[in-house]
């Protein structure tokens, strides 16, 4: 089955500029997760989705960063007026979510990324 | 004190060497523990869960100590294919369910 798929896989863009990044889940996931990595560094939490609401958000580093997630599905992140440290991987995972037996599925698949480079 | 600490490595070994990360994780409170592969360029997959009574897939084992906030992965008879970043993974409930990653440790096997 298809896995979880972002556009666009690399985007080059000038300091100042506003860009949209896009991530499709996995079908029937409810979950879904925005990341960063920085060269060379650890995976970044950035905001969490259940369903079209983000109950974590606490991972976004400014307010130039943006998500959104409309019928449960497809999420966009948004970073406006674009900085060179915003240079990075950015990778978003989905995971099925909340068991009807009152569990939570954890396993979280990530998509192949999205690199962006900000001249 | 960051919340999963790793050693980087890089460890570089000879094919079938016996190797073990080991991760430690600052939050008391987490409840849930993976490790996680990543290829260079390639985006994070997971590898296995990590449970108390200890796990083993194969030629990897996963052994998890409560207590000592410490968690760890032996390759056993590694493989040129098992070169790659591997990633310690917490999720700490109170946080949300986003996963905690370490900054992985690299390893290198070679013929």
């Amino acid at each position: 089955g298809a896995g979880v798929s972002q556009s666009p896989s690399n985007k080059v863009t000038e300091k100042g500029k506003d860009v949209e990044l896009r991530c499709d889940p996995i079908s029937g996931h409810t979950a879904l997760y925005w990341y960063r990595q920085s060269l060379g560094q650890g995976l970044e939490f950035l905001i969490y989705f259940q369903g079209n609401s983000a109950p974590d958000k606490s991972g976004l580093p400014s307010d130039r960063f943006s998500a959104e997630r409309t019928g449960g599905s497809v999420s966009t992140l948004t970073i406006q007026r674009t900085q060179q440290e915003d240079s990075a991987v950015y990778l978003c995972a989905s995971s099925l979510g909340p068991s009807g037996g009152g569990g939570y599925q954890e396993t979280q698949y990530f998509g192949p990324g999205t690199r962006l480079l900000v001249l | 004190r960051k919340e999963v600490e790793q050693d980087p490595g890089p460890f570089n070994v000879p094919e079938g060497a016996t190797v073990a990360f080991n991760c430690t994780y600052s939050n008391s409170a987490s409840q849930s523990f993976f490790w996680y592969r990543q290829d260079c360029r390639k985006e994070p997959k997971l590898l296995m869960s990590v449970y108390s009574s200890g796990n083993e897939d194969g030629r990897f084992t996963a052994q998890l100590n409560r207590a000592s906030q410490y968690i760890s992965l032996l390759i056993r008879d590694s493989k040129l294919s098992d070169s790659a970043t591997y990633l310690c993974v917490v999720v700490v409930r109170e946080a949300g369910t986003a996963l905690i990653f370490g900054k992985g440790t690299t390893l290198s096997v070679s013929s």
